[in-house]
């Protein structure tokens, strides 16, 4: 069975803070990573995907993989209320997994 | 504007029924999976359709099947419904070779 792990929080930072989510998976053979957002009541939205080793940035938002250690990591830089939701990472092509989500809250 | 359309929205069936739920993907997106999300928990994988045909599945029961439409529609459907059932299903498609899915706004069903 492929797992994708993640820390349910929730995470509570401050606005204008780092926000620091994290993600380990089991298939060593993944290629492809994302991080999905998803505010309640909605469907998630795709905010990041990364294929290599290393650093990927989108405006506030870096995605880090290292596929030796099984790891992914989204930091969201200069934290703002409108990113509190639950994000979830997920591992996979044909048959993309998810993690169950990390809540986060963005305190003004 | 996600460009993948869901139908119904809302649904409610009894224990024992069958359901069948529609999501219509934008044009060129042949490739789709559907997912399955419990109340506070992440999207579980069902299975993936590329081309009308099946290519992935998890780990769900063969009441749970699928089809995929030449016009970038598919649906899933589910026999002898349970309670467990009771979710939001959500449609995820895209263009083979890019890897992001867009989703739908997802159809809740409730099993009573």
């Amino acid at each position: 069975q492929k797992e994708v792990e993640q820390n349910s929080g929730p995470l509570s930072v401050p606005e204008g803070a780092i926000a620091s989510l994290n993600c380990t998976y089991s298939d060593r053979g993944s290629q492809s990573f994302f991080w999905y957002r998803q505010y309640s009541g909605k469907s998630p939205e795709l905010i990041m995907s990364i294929y290599s080793n290393g650093d990927k940035e989108d405006g506030r938002f870096t995605a880090q993989l290292n596929k030796a250690s099984q790891y992914v990591s989204l930091l969201i830089r200069d934290s703002q209320p409108s990113d509190s939701a639950t994000y979830l990472c997920a591992v996979g092509n044909n048959d993309m997994r998810f993690g169950a989500g990390t809540r986060l809250t963005v305190k003004p | 504007e996600t460009g993948v359309t869901q139908s119904p929205t809302h649904l409610i069936k009894t224990r024992g029924q069958q359901v069948t739920l529609r999501c219509s993907s934008q044009s060129g997106h042949n490739t789709v999976s559907w997912y399955q999300q419990a109340l506070g928990q992440g999207p579980q994988f069902i299975f993936q359709y590329y081309r009308e045909e099946e290519n992935g599945r998890g780990n769900f029961p063969p009441r749970f099947s699928g089809l995929q439409f030449p016009n970038y529609s598919s649906e899933l459907n589910v026999n002898a419904l349970e309670l467990d059932d009771s979710a939001l299903y959500l449609c995820a498609s895209r263009y083979r070779g890019n890897y992001g899915y867009t989703f739908g706004s997802g159809t809740r069903l409730t099993v009573v």
